[in-house]
């Protein structure tokens, strides 16, 4: 089966720019998570889907930050207006049972200069 | 909470054993998960514990004790390929809590 695909995988761009991912998850797994790794730092949670719905978004950082899951099939994870502080690597996982483990995505390294 | 410990960095020599630590605080528990992250690629799952004890899988074992939120990661037979960082991962007190991961061990393999 196809993995969890991510889109782009670098991105670099200038603060108060306007960046969105997209992570594509495993065909018919319901769970969809976001998580962002800032460098030193372990990965932390952003945001939950079940299906189209957000079952936790309490990781995400601020209101800069939105995350839309149409259609229960692929996410995006916009960042508007992006600052320094939003730099790291983006890692979408999806999941059918959580207890069987996440799949991640190779992740989005975002660059914000 | 759910604090989670691991040491930052370990060295080890091919061909040896290493163990890798991980201590968790948690209100409830519903297991414990090893993670490997090689440089620039997505963490892939290795080993999820939910009771007490050891799991072995080839060269890698886990290993859980609940009452002391202890588990550790048993790597046997190094390989070169084995440097990465090893995330232990809580999943939490309830059913749907998403992953919480301590910040990884950095594994280096040396000939």
């Amino acid at each position: 089966e196809a993995g969890v695909t991510q889109f782009p995988s670098h991105s670099v761009i200038e603060k108060g720019q306007t960046v969105t991912l997209r992570c594509d998850p495993i065909s018919g797994h319901d769970n969809l998570y976001w998580y962002r790794r800032v460098m030193g730092k372990e990965i932390k949670f952003l945001l939950h889907f079940v299906k189209e719905s957000k079952q936790d978004e309490s990781g995400m950082p601020n209101n800069r930050f939105l995350a839309e899951r149409t259609g229960g099939t692929y996410s995006t994870l916009k960042v508007q207006p992006a600052e320094l502080e939003d730099s790291g690597v983006y890692f979408c996982a999806s999941s059918q049972d959580r207890f069987y483990g996440y799949t991640f995505g190779s992740g989005t390294r975002l660059t914000v200069v | 909470g759910q604090n989670i410990d691991q040491p930052t960095e370990m060295t080890a020599t091919e061909g040896a054993i290493v163990q890798i630590n991980c201590t968790y605080q948690t209100s409830g528990f519903n297991g414990l998960f090893w993670y490997q992250q090689h440089a620039g690629e997505a963490p892939t799952f290795l080993s999820y514990n939910v009771l007490d004890g050891l799991e072995e899988k080839g060269r890698f074992s886990s290993f859980l004790s609940r009452s002391k939120g202890y588990s550790y990661l048993l790597l046997k037979e190094l390989q070169m390929k084995d440097s990465a960082s090893y995330l232990c991962a809580d999943p939490g007190n309830s059913g749907n809590t998403p992953l919480v991961f301590g910040k990884g061990t950095r594994l280096s393999v040396i000939a």
